[in-house]
């Protein structure tokens, strides 16, 4: 299997453009988390996905930031408009969980933002 | 606050010698996951540890999550340049109404000189 993949993997963008980040997780996975990572506050949980459906989006910074999940192979993650404290690397993982199981999750490569 | 608490922030040793990282929480800790990051790449899984006393080996990587579930430590003995990065401990830990969440440490950046 490929693993967790994500894109663009860089991300150069000026403040008030749309900014969408992809992932793909692995094949029979039935979770999908997105995070961010940044030097201050480390990595963050922003949303989950179990079976397609959002579970937990309480990390959302704010309505700039928006996550789907169309389906079981993909996931967005979009913010618009950007601005430059949005700069960080955000990663996608992905798990497979059922009941109260804790299983562990396989993390993409990361996707490196900068707004300027 | 952070939620889960890494020590030391950084640490650097001399190629063979042993170390230990610890994570801490004020809460019970339902599944302990350690992890290990190199820069500009994503997480790699280590070990994940769920009863109160647990130990994993992997090589020369020993996890051991304490009998209260508040504590774990990570070692790694005679360690070697290609041990370098940075090790994050991450969780889940309670959130009430029968949620969980997976919330992770700050990590530790970790140095072996050869």
């Amino acid at each position: 299997d490929a693993g967790v993949i994500q894109s663009p993997r860089h991300e150069v963008t000026e403040m008030g453009q749309e900014v969408t980040l992809r992932c793909k997780p692995i094949s029979g996975h039935n979770s999908l988390f997105w995070y961010r990572q940044t030097m201050m506050r480390g990595l963050e949980l922003l949303i989950y996905f179990n079976n397609n459906v959002p579970i937990d989006d309480s990390g959302m910074p704010e309505d700039r930031f928006s996550a789907k999940m169309p389906n079981a192979s993909f996931s967005t993650l979009k913010i618009q408009p950007s601005e430059p404290r949005d700069s960080a690397v955000y990663f996608c993982a992905s798990s497979f969980s059922a009941g109260d199981a804790s299983y562990e999750q396989y993390f993409g490569p990361g996707t490196r933002l900068t707004v300027t | 606050s952070q939620e889960l608490e890494q020590s030391p922030q950084s640490l650097i040793v001399q190629e063979g010698k042993n170390l230990t990282i610890n994570c801490t929480s004020s809460k019970t800790l339902y599944g302990l996951y350690w992890y290990k990051q190199k820069y500009g790449e994503g997480l790699i899984f280590l070990m994940m540890l769920q009863k109160g006393g647990e130990e994993k080996s992997h090589e020369k990587i020993t996890a051991k999550l304490d009998e209260k579930k508040q504590q774990s430590s990570l070692h790694i003995t005679a360690s070697q340049p290609s041990h370098a990065g940075i090790y994050l401990c991450g969780a889940d830990i309670y959130r009430g109404a029968g949620s969980y969440q997976l919330t992770f440490g700050k990590g530790t950046k970790l140095s072996v000189i050869p």
